[in-house]
């Protein structure tokens, strides 16, 4: 009930190519969605976030897409750059002062030049 | 930019010893968690804390686990004696009061019981 599943575990792509990593959820309680980045040695760091009263956010190069009743959301990073190399963990929550995220199981992506 | 620092930055310690990790949460940060990250696993939540107290805690923190906020600024997490299961990446979190306000990681204490 509490769990988030990521695809794929890891994804190559080539440089301006669009990653799309993919998460689902189960509990219908969860109503704030945010993608976390992550390099190595370094902690995760807030990329973008999305509500469940929204289908589609963009900022920047990154968009994440919701679909409610599918309970799934996504991440597509346009014009990928050899920077963007990282992990990226989908994580939900409660949206109330400090409600605890749940993560998925990450996604390690690779973009090559 | 304001950021959640931990110390140490690596722990070895031996098996049934008591490990004590530290962070400092950003200043106007009202809410403080903590996390773990076992080597290759997904991020998992341990507890959070406000107003001095515990307001959420997971199964994984057990009696085994104490958090306290000795002073207006660090934020402890003891570990009473190690097991070696307790190896993992630790990461301290804090957050401002409000529904979307994200939370805030710091770079993480590796924790290594031998």
């Amino acid at each position: 009930q509490q769990q988030v599943k990521q695809s794929p575990q890891s994804l190559i792509v080539q440089k301006g190519g669009i990653p799309i990593i993919n998460c689902a959820y189960e509990n219908t309680a969860f109503d704030y969605f945010p993608w976390y980045q992550q390099f190595p040695g370094k902690g995760p760091a807030l990329l973008i976030a999305i509500r469940p009263d929204v289908s589609e956010k963009k900022e920047g190069r990154f968009t994440i897409s919701f679909n409610k009743s599918a309970k799934q959301f996504s991440l597509h990073i346009m014009d990928s750059q050899p920077g963007d190399s990282a992990t990226y963990f989908c994580a939900a929550s409660k949206r109330r002062s400090g409600s605890r995220l749940t993560f998925g199981e990450g996604t390690q992506l690779t973009v090559n030049p | 930019e304001p950021e959640v620092t931990q110390t140490p930055s690596h722990q070895v310690t031996q098996m049934g010893q008591e490990v004590i990790l530290r962070c400092v949460p950003i200043s106007n940060h009202l809410y403080f968690y903590w996390y773990r990250q076992i080597l290759g696993q997904k991020v998992e939540f341990l507890v959070s804390f406000y107003n001095n107290e515990i307001s959420e805690k997971s199964e994984i923190f057990d009696d085994q686990f104490s958090v306290e906020r000795p002073d207006g600024s660090n934020f402890t997490l003891k570990i009473r004696s190690t097991k070696l299961e307790d190896s993992a990446m630790y990461f301290c979190a804090s957050s401002e009061q409000g529904a979307d306000q994200p939370q805030h990681f710091g770079d993480g204490t590796r924790l290594s019981i031998l």
